[in-house]
C-alpha cells in the first residue's frame, strides 16, 4: 500500500461548484497535513496546513483531517477558474521538512 | 511577500557532467529544503540542511549529489555526475522553522534536463 494516495483526477466542475478532493494514508504516524496548489511547471503553494484531527477554515477553503480513518479533504467554496491547478496532499511525521506528498489531482473550473 | 528563488529555470546538460543548482531562501528562514518532481510523478523529498550541516536526507540523496550553504544568502544542490533519470524539477524550499509541518515555502523550480 502506498503511503499517501490521491486520486489524480482530472476533475472538471463549473464555476460556483463545491469542489472536494481527498487523499488517504497509511502511516498512522503523520501529525501534519498540508494541501499545496500547483500550477503547470510551478513551485507547489501552500494553501492548508492542519496539525492532528479536525477542520480548519480560510475563505473559500476548508481542510479536514479524520486520523481515525487515515483521510483528509480539502473542500473549495464557489470555485473559480482562477482555482484551476494541481491540487498536492502533504504529510509529516513531525520531522526536519521531510514531507510525503500525494501525486495530485488536477482541477479544471470551467467558466 | 518574500519569496523563493531559484536559478537557473531550466538548465540541459550532458550525461556525466555535473550541475549546481542555486537557491536564495527567504532570508530569515534558517531550514532549507530540496524536493524533487520528475515529470508526472510526486514531489519527493530529497535533503533538509539546518546550521550549515544535513538534518536528514531520502534514499535518492546518493553519494552523487551534495548540498551546501556557502554564503549567508546562497544554497546550492550539486549533483556530481548526472544520469538520465536525474532529468526532474528540483525546488528548493525553506521554513522559518523546522519542526513539525509549519510553513514550508516553495521556489519556482529549476528544470534539469540530461541528455
Amino acid at each position: 500500500q502506498k503511503e499517501v494516495e490521491q486520486d489524480p483526477g482530472p476533475l472538471s466542475v463549473p464555476e460556483g461548484a463545491i469542489v472536494s478532493l481527498n487523499c488517504t494514508y497509511s502511516n498512522s504516524a503523520f501529525q501534519y497535513f498540508m494541501w499545496y496548489r500547483q500550477y503547470s511547471r510551478k513551485g507547489p503553494e501552500l494553501l492548508m496546513y492542519t496539525y492532528s484531527s479536525g477542520n480548519k477554515e480560510d475563505g473559500r477553503f476548508t481542510a479536514q483531517v479524520d486520523k481515525s480513518s487515515k483521510y483528509i479533504s480539502l473542500f473549495i467554496r464557489d470555485s473559480q477558474p482562477s482555482d484551476s491547478a494541481t491540487y498536492l496532499c502533504a504529510m509529516s511525521r513531525g520531522s526536519q521538512g521531510n514531507l510525503i506528498f500525494g501525486k495530485g489531482t488536477k482541477l479544471s473550473v470551467k467558466p | 511577500e518574500p519569496e523563493v528563488t531559484q536559478t537557473p529555470s531550466h538548465q540541459v546538460t550532458q550525461m556525466g557532467q555535473e550541475v549546481i543548482l542555486r537557491c536564495v531562501p527567504i532570508s530569515n528562514h534558517l531550514y532549507f529544503y530540496w524536493y524533487r518532481q520528475i515529470l508526472g510523478q510526486k514531489v519527493e523529498f530529497l535533503v533538509s540542511f539546518y546550521n550549515n550541516e544535513i538534518s536528514e536526507k531520502s534514499e535518492i540523496f546518493d553519494d552523487q549529489f551534495s548540498v551546501e550553504r556557502p554564503d549567508g544568502s546562497n544554497f546550492t544542490l550539486k549533483i556530481r555526475s548526472t544520469k538520465l533519470e536525474d532529468s526532474a524539477m528540483y525546488f528548493c524550499a525553506s521554513s522559518e522553522f523546522g519542526t513539525g509541518g509549519n510553513t514550508i515555502y516553495f521556489g519556482e523550480g529549476s528544470w534539469l534536463t540530461v541528455v
